[in-house]
């Protein structure tokens, strides 16, 4: 199988307060990790793209400051949104490719729901 | 601008029928085509995956075709069950890099 790994699922702290989410894969190498953000009931928007070795590539309005993404290895990334406020409350997923060839799927943790009270 | 449409929102049919969904892209020239499931509070389950010079792609009770002259994607679901009920995320890769744009879903119930 693929498995990725996302810690933690569910988080609940205060504003201001910094939450870092951890993904890994398990068994399979992954040069390419992505972070998603899923609003209710809408599809999953990519965040960054994240590559072991080198900086996170950001899509355009997300603030790299804000969410700092970290890929020390081949099967793990991390993302610390910084300085959590209520609107980044949301569901954050990540999902990783395997280190082959190309034309690969993506294989996704189980998310985790960020609540920032 | 690059645009993914999956229609029908929502989608419900009787156990035994078979779900057809819809993907149709614009402004496009994907690599290859992806499939997933998505189940309420969890990360997508990848389904199948079709390369652009493929046709059509079988896995048990699911197949995928892909025409890319049409720029349309159809995803079947034979003998349906309750069990297949989720949503269901198409995405596209116009790279071999993996980046991939996600749709926004269908909704299946597959009523018993």
């Amino acid at each position: 199988g693929a498995v990725v790994s996302q810690h933690p699922s569910w988080v609940i702290c205060k504003s201001g307060t910094s939450v870092k989410i951890e993904c890994r894969s398990l068994d399979f190498q992954a040069t390419t990790m992505f972070w998603y953000r899923q609003f209710p009931k809408q599809s999953l928007m990519l965040m960054a793209t994240s590559n072991e070795g080198s900086k996170a590539t950001y899509e355009q309005g997300v603030e790299k400051d804000k969410f700092l993404i970290n890929h020390a290895s081949l099967t793990l990334s991390t993302l610390t949104v910084t300085s959590a406020h209520p609107e980044d409350s949301s569901f954050y997923i990540c999902s990783a490719s395997r280190k082959q060839t190309n034309n690969q799927p993506q294989h996704f943790g189980d998310g985790t729901r960020l609540s920032i009270l | 601008s690059q645009k993914i449409e999956q229609n029908s929102e929502a989608l419900n049919i009787q156990e035994g029928k078979t779900a057809t969904l819809t993907c149709n892209y614009t402004n496009y020239s994907p690599a290859y085509l992806q499939w997933y499931r998505q189940d309420p509070g969890r990360g997508p389950v990848f389904l199948l995956l079709i390369r652009e010079n493929e046709k059509e792609k079988r896995k048990e009770r699911l197949k995928v075709t892909f025409d890319t002259t049409l720029k349309q994607s159809l995803f079947h679901i034979t003998a349906s069950q309750p069990a297949d009920s989720a949503t269901y995320l198409c995405a596209l890769a116009n790279t071999n890099a993996g980046k991939s744009t996600f749709g926004d879903g269908t909704t299946l119930t597959v009523k018993p």
